[in-house]
């Protein structure tokens, strides 16, 4: 079965810094990425997703880049504000209309002013 | 409208007692997932409801655990006889109709057994 590894656990930056969380996946039949954002009590939000027929997405300050050779995939958060700060998860499917999830177990994000 | 809503917000129980856990998806969505969270960890799946069947419910971790849904909406997850180790968030989620990716999560279940 699909396994998603992501890195760093924890990852602290100055306002204004750029942030990057990376993610690796094992099934090279996935082929959806989404980015969830957790804050504190309250479930996971959507960020921003990829399919693996594109390269790369932008969303404003957020990106998301996919390389699927050697299957990973990262978030890049540019001019990062406090309110970024979160736990961010990564995720892989194979899009078959029902989207079984593999998650990543998590970075936290500190911005601090 | 509403989101994902999901009851209790925080349960406590005692180990061996049972518990039932409460989603309400946002109205017309037809595919409920629930995932479970442990402190520290991503989110694991458990089982998937399209209307009211489940066509994979591969992630429940033993047969303590079983869920249902009915007419195509509220859906409860029921464990028994917990354990220690059933400690966690319980998270549920909804997608709209086929074709639509995004899963539209609930603020969870946090759930504590001493």
């Amino acid at each position: 079965g699909e396994n998603v590894e992501q890195h760093p656990s924890t990852l602290s930056v100055q306002e204004g810094d750029s942030a990057v969380i990376k993610c690796t996946y094992s099934d090279s039949a996935s082929n959806y990425f989404p980015w969830y954002k957790q804050e504190l009590g309250k479930g996971p939000q959507l960020i921003i997703d990829i399919r693996s027929n594109v390269g790369e997405k932008k969303d404003q300050r957020i990106a998301v880049t996919l390389n699927k050779t050697a299957k990973h995939f990262s978030l890049h958060i540019t001019e990062t504000q406090p309110e970024d700060s979160a736990v961010y998860f990564c995720a892989a499917s194979f899009d078959t209309g029902f989207q079984k999830l593999v998650f990543g177990t998590g970075t936290r994000l500190l911005v601090s002013p | 409208g509403a989101g994902v809503s999901q009851s209790p917000s925080n349960k406590v129980t005692e180990k061996g007692k049972d518990v039932e856990l409460r989603c309400d998806p946002i109205s017309g969505h037809t595919a409920l997932y629930w995932y479970r969270q442990s402190l520290g960890q991503g989110l694991e799946f458990l089982i998937y409801f399209q209307g009211n069947s489940a066509p994979d419910k591969s992630g429940l971790p033993s047969d303590r655990f079983s869920a249902e849904r009915t007419g195509g909406s509220v859906s409860t997850l029921t464990i028994q006889r917990t354990q220690q180790e059933d400690s966690a968030v319980y998270l549920c989620a909804s997608t709209k109709p086929a074709g639509e990716n995004e899963q539209f999560f609930g603020p969870g279940t946090r759930l504590t057994v001493l």
